[in-house]
């Protein structure tokens, strides 16, 4: 059983359109994120819902909105894409520990690769 | 200064070398380390989290100074199958729930035969 997965895994469009990546995990866990890995291999954390809830918004444009309908999945929407949006948007999900407050392990999606042409 | 630094390397070792990185981070009040490892083409996944007292899995072995806010990872005895991108993890609760999850850019290993 696939614990975190995530279509589609590639998406190949044209600028100035929108589009949706869609993550589910079947680990029961409360937290989930969503990364975005550039071509120079940067890992960089865009959102995390914990109980649908939005803990975490760095620094992304106001053309990505994520949505959770619920603790099992975190979708993306992406308006308007531009060129440099291209990358590997990875999903990924953990649970937290209230006791040592902290978190535990994150499990990651396999990808998807958004090229935009 | 960056929330997390790394020597991206890479660091190209023999077949049963022994490899160690570094990973600094500037948030003294930083809760929750961990090591990640990536394959190329590849999801991030666990290699181990990092305790205030050292942990060790097997070849590798992974220690946490808060003092010089640094950790480190040591693979001995280094495999083939080692050849990767490790990734430092640093992990803060802020108050009101918000959270600061700050990834390395990663250290690529290259094992040889």
């Amino acid at each position: 059983d696939t614990a975190v997965s995530q279509t589609p895994k590639y998406l190949v469009t044209q600028m100035g359109n929108d589009k949706s990546i869609k993550c589910e995990q079947n680990l029961g866990h409360d937290t989930m994120y969503w990364y975005k890995q550039d071509s120079k291999k940067f890992l960089k954390i865009m959102f995390s819902y914990n109980n649908k809830e939005l803990i975490i918004n760095e620094t992304v444009p106001n053309r990505f909105s994520p949505k959770s309908p619920d603790k099992a999945h975190l979708n993306l929407h992406i308006n308007s894409l531009e060129l440099g949006d291209s990358a590997v948007y990875f999903c990924a999900s953990s649970q937290d520990d209230p006791v040592l407050a902290g978190i535990n392990e994150q499990y990651f999606g396999p990808g998807t690769r958004l090229t935009v042409t | 200064r960056k929330e997390v630094e790394q020597d991206p390397g890479p660091f190209n070792v023999p077949e049963g070398a022994t490899v160690a990185f570094n990973c600094t981070y500037s948030n003294s009040a930083s809760q929750s380390f961990f090591w990640y490892r990536q394959d190329c083409r590849k999801e991030p996944k666990l290699l181990m989290s990092v305790y205030s007292s050292g942990n060790e899995d097997g070849r590798f072995t992974a220690q946490l100074n808060r003092a010089s806010q640094y950790i480190s990872l040591l693979i001995r005895d280094s495999k083939l199958s080692d050849s990767a991108t490790y990734l430092c993890v640093v992990f803060k609760f802020n108050a009101g729930n918000n959270r600061k999850l700050i990834w390395g850019l990663g250290t690529s290993l290259a094992v040889n035969p």
